[in-house]
């Protein structure tokens, strides 16, 4: 069974980077056929996608987010993580790390989400 | 990139079918059958539900089905139990530039 556990700060003040890191355990980051992404969530709202990265390190980012999004992936720890620049308070959410399968194009597998709130 | 159209909300009586409908465009929904719908109840991570427009992962009830026609698809919920109030994603690939587009969501209430 994979499991995914965001971890990282819970504020962050206005103009900073949100960081954030997910931890993958009970599957490798390096098997193929997947993509490693971040969704986020505002509060009491629908369900906005962010990016992902394949384990070689190709990412695709969401064009609304392009210029302050970063994802990154360390194999060796079977961690992927997230970089959010320039954060305002529309940037508050909960944050999900998440399994996609490449092929079918669906989700299987999500943390359970962080809540980042952006205030000073 | 606007986010597929779905009701806000949608309500049924135990025991009846409900329909769940997520409109796009000829860019993802209607081009691609990679149409998923994910479950969230309060508080909780989103579930998959359903991928490929119909199949229904290892698991998920067979109460839950899945169609699509033209750029709608649509999400059947048959014998509407009290575990099944939750709200309601649907997703679709949109090509490899927009990637992926999440419906507006539906919260399903069972009376």
């Amino acid at each position: 069974q994979v499991q995914l556990q965001e971890s990282g700060p819970g504020l962050v003040k206005p103009s900073q980077t949100l960081s954030l890191t997910c931890t993958v355990s009970g599957g490798s980051i390096s098997s193929g056929g997947y993509y490693w992404s971040w969704i986020r969530q505002h509060p009491g709202k629908g369900l906005e996608w962010l990016g992902y990265i394949y384990y070689s390190g190709t990412t695709y980012y969401n064009p609304s987010l392009k210029s302050r999004v970063t994802i990154s992936v360390d194999t060796s720890k079977n961690q992927f993580s997230l970089n959010l620049s320039s954060v305002t308070a529309a940037d508050t959410a909960v944050y999900h790390c998440a399994r996609g399968s490449l092929d079918s194009n669906y989700v299987d597998y999500w943390g359970q989400g962080t809540l980042v709130t952006v205030s000073s | 990139q606007s986010a597929l159209t779905q009701p806000a909300s949608v309500s049924g009586s135990p025991g009846q079918s409900i329909t769940i409908s997520c409109t796009g465009t000829s860019s993802d929904v209607g081009t691609y059958n990679l149409v998923s719908w994910y479950q969230q109840h309060p508080g909780k991570a989103p579930k998959l539900m359903i991928y490929e427009v119909s199949k229904r992962p290892s698991g998920v009830s067979n109460r839950f089905s899945g169609s699509k026609s033209g750029n709608t698809a649509s999400l059947t919920i048959s014998g509407l139990q009290a575990e099944d109030e939750a709200d309601y994603y649907c997703c679709s690939y949109a090509g490899s530039n927009t990637f992926k587009i999440f419906g507006t969501g539906t919260k399903v209430t069972v009376l």
